[in-house]
């Protein structure tokens, strides 16, 4: 079963400002990830964040993690039109993988 | 990085035929694949887990027989969709792991029965 829950489903920004995405789970984990998915492709790994981590960047990407609240935050800084995709959490790793319901970010030019 | 390719990206077939959709690792050896079914505007649903020469352990709901896998090889996992039928129209996606690495995903194939 899908146990991440990203919110909200779907954003719209202008090019430049920042999306924040969030994502909710509801059981313990050794990790969380973030992928990417452009319209009709495969997924790219994004970032990795584990359980005793509580922030994590990777250049224009930053993302937490409250293990107490079972969240996490996906945050894209200065976004550009080329970040207009969907983007999913998903809690494992090598091992399985349950991905949340996704959310579509959309960057107007 | 990790390269995984998919074939075919798009195929279109009747009713009642079998399609085979292969999964290939480039760069390195896979010990685990996955099979994921993606639906328009959802998420992935994992379908089953292959690992190299053995059997394929299927998610809940997810028919065996209907969607054959074999993982022959260290670089190959193959899924046939056996008498397709409309509704089994969908986005599929692979994807191989090796190590505790991330999973690297292939670039989906969209199957469309007619």
């Amino acid at each position: 079963s899908q146990q991440g829950e990203e919110d909200p489903q779907a954003l719209s920004i202008q090019e430049g400002e920042n999306a924040t995405m969030n994502c909710s789970y509801k059981t313990s984990i050794n990790n969380l990830q973030w992928y990417r998915q452009n319209s009709g492709r495969g997924l790219v790994h994004l970032i990795l964040i584990r359980s005793n981590e509580r922030e994590k960047h990777s250049g224009r990407l930053r993302v937490t993690l409250d293990t107490s609240k079972k969240s996490s935050s996906l945050l894209i800084t200065a976004s550009r039109a080329a970040d207009t995709a969907s983007y999913f959490c998903a809690q494992g790793g090598s091992e399985k993988l349950v991905f949340g319901k996704g959310m579509k970010l959309t960057v107007n030019p | 990085g990790a390269v995984v390719s998919q074939h075919p990206s798009w195929v279109i077939c009747k009713s009642g035929t079998s399609v085979k959709i292969e999964c290939r690792s480039l760069d390195f050896q896979a010990t685990t694949m996955f099979w994921y079914r993606q639906f328009p505007k959802q998420s992935l649903m994992l379908m089953a887990t292959s690992n190299e020469g053995s059997k394929a352990t299927y998610e809940q709901g997810v028919e065996k027989d209907k969607f054959l896998i074999n993982h022959a090889s260290l670089t190959l996992s193959t899924l046939t969709v056996t008498s397709a039928h409309p509704e089994d129209s969908s986005f599929y996606i692979c994807s191989a792991s090796f190590s505790n690495q991330p999973q690297h995903f292939g670039d989906g194939t969209r199957l469309s029965i007619l």
